[in-house]
């Protein structure tokens, strides 16, 4: 089993609705990073957390140590939404401070 | 905000020719630049982690004779990728951890490179 799991790995919506993308980790994190990919390959940082909740415009993430869980969510989302949404595991101040990455959901938005 | 440049974003070489990817941070001091490589629908795989003025840390399986790091400065990490050969094709990301905020989540454009 990962150690980083993400659901949906897949997921199509039509533009206006509201998307949850969920992030499971096993491991002890000091934060967790959500991704944005999109087809040409590049990759934006959304959002680093490590306790609560982050807004940034339509996109609102959330994390629960306890459970060890976190959700990104897009409100009214829109077709540029469409992308590869990448969840990130990360212990600094561990003994590597590598990131674990979950494998990706991806995302369709149609008009 | 902070900002890493990767060049070239594209790249078509020959086999056995080698390949020379840069990884820039803009405004920031980058004391740690992570390699990943991304093969097709699966996520980033990290390669190797290279610090300034030392050698870099590879990942096991990783040939660091294939894979040439160089960190010689604070903003500047380069790959190279010696006598590439096909399969050696993929999508390559560079990182950089700021040295004030210790944190991973700068990311480079990514190097898609395809070996012919």
């Amino acid at each position: 089993k990962n150690e980083v799991e993400q659901s949906p790995q897949n997921l199509t919506a039509q533009e206006g609705e509201f998307i949850t993308i969920n992030c499971s980790y096993s491991v002890g994190i000091s934060a967790l990073h959500w991704l944005q990919q999109h087809p040409g390959g590049g990759i934006v940082s959304l959002f680093m957390l490590s306790s609560g909740k982050k807004k940034h415009g339509r996109l609102i993430a959330t994390i629960n140590i306890q459970e060890k869980h976190s959700s990104l969510h897009i409100t009214a989302s829109h077709p540029r939404d469409s992308a590869v949404y990448i969840c990130a595991a990360a212990n600094y101040g561990g003994a590597t401070n590598k990131l674990i990455f979950g494998t990706g959901t991806l995302l369709a938005v149609q008009p | 905000g902070a900002v890493v440049s990767q060049h070239p974003s594209r790249v078509i070489c020959k086999s056995g020719t080698s390949v020379k990817i840069e990884c820039r941070s803009l405004d920031f001091q980058a004391t740690t630049m992570f390699w990943y490589r991304q093969f097709p629908k699966q996520s980033l795989m990290l390669m190797a982690t290279s610090n300034e003025g030392s050698k870099a840390t590879y990942e096991q399986g990783v040939e660091k004779d294939k894979f040439l790091i160089n960190h010689a400065s604070l903003t500047l990490s380069t790959l190279t990728v010696t006598s590439a050969h096909p399969e050696d094709s993929s999508f390559y990301i560079c990182s950089a951890r700021d040295r004030w905020k210790n944190t991973e989540a700068f990311f480079g454009q990514g190097t898609r490179l395809t070996v012919v």
